[in-house]
């Protein structure tokens, strides 16, 4: 399968921790995507990566969340200190470069 | 700022009774114009891209037409299957602004 990849598909974590998502891209997209979704919503961007310069940033990108992705290859979303508010669906996408966007199954957290 | 409402925000159909999901946008300038389906606990699945107004596209029994200020898309004969969250989203044309995406419409439809 060539599709986007993501890991974990569920993460469950109490109050304070840290928690990392990793998202594998299709292999030739040079563009990177996480957006996060909650329930009933649609999703919201957070940050974008063309190769490994991260080019864009949301204001809903708080302290707590740094994303990465060395050589351009596969990105890590972590979250430290999670908060309740911090429960949603995060979503990765890639993308050459037309703007379709080709998402991942999504990294479902859940803090206690 | 680049705005999406879809509407209604949740539609019941029986199987074969058509209908449309509508997709009203404020954009400074469009790229393009996109279509999910999301299922339950899934990422979306891209349906269909739209660049200028007028432009029509179709698949199966899923139609998505464009205007200036509004998209559609069109259900023809709905089956169980075709039961999800259709999801509209906006690429506006200034800088590296990526798809900025509506709520959805949950569509349903039953036998």
């Amino acid at each position: 399968d060539t599709g986007v990849s993501q890991d974990p598909r569920h993460k469950i974590t109490k109050r304070g921790q840290n928690v990392t998502f990793r998202c594998d891209p299709i292999s030739e997209h040079n563009r990177l995507y996480w957006y996060r979704q909650t329930l009933g919503q649609g999703p919201e961007f957070l940050t974008y990566f063309q190769n490994e310069a991260q080019l864009e940033k949301s204001r809903l990108l708080s302290d707590r969340f740094s994303a990465e992705r060395p050589k351009g290859s596969f990105s890590t979303l972590e979250i430290q200190r999670t908060e309740q508010g911090d429960s949603a669906m995060y979503l990765c996408a890639s993308s050459p470069g037309t703007g379709r966007m080709f998402f991942g199954e999504g990294s479902r957290l859940t803090v206690l | 700022e680049d705005q999406v409402t879809q509407s209604p925000e949740a539609l019941r159909l029986q199987e074969g009774e058509s209908s449309s999901l509508n997709c009203s946008y404020t954009v400074s300038g469009l790229r393009g114009l996109f279509w999910y389906r999301q299922d339950p606990g899934k990422g979306p699945e891209f349906l269909f891209t739209l660049y200028s107004a007028g432009e029509e596209k179709e698949k199966e029994r899923l139609k998505a037409t464009l205007t200036k200020k509004e998209s559609f898309l069109h259900i023809t004969a709905p089956k169980p299957e075709d039961s999800a969250t259709y999801l509209c989203a906006v690429h506006p044309l200034s800088g590296n602004t990526p798809l900025v995406f509506g709520k959805g419409t949950r569509l349903s439809v039953i036998a």
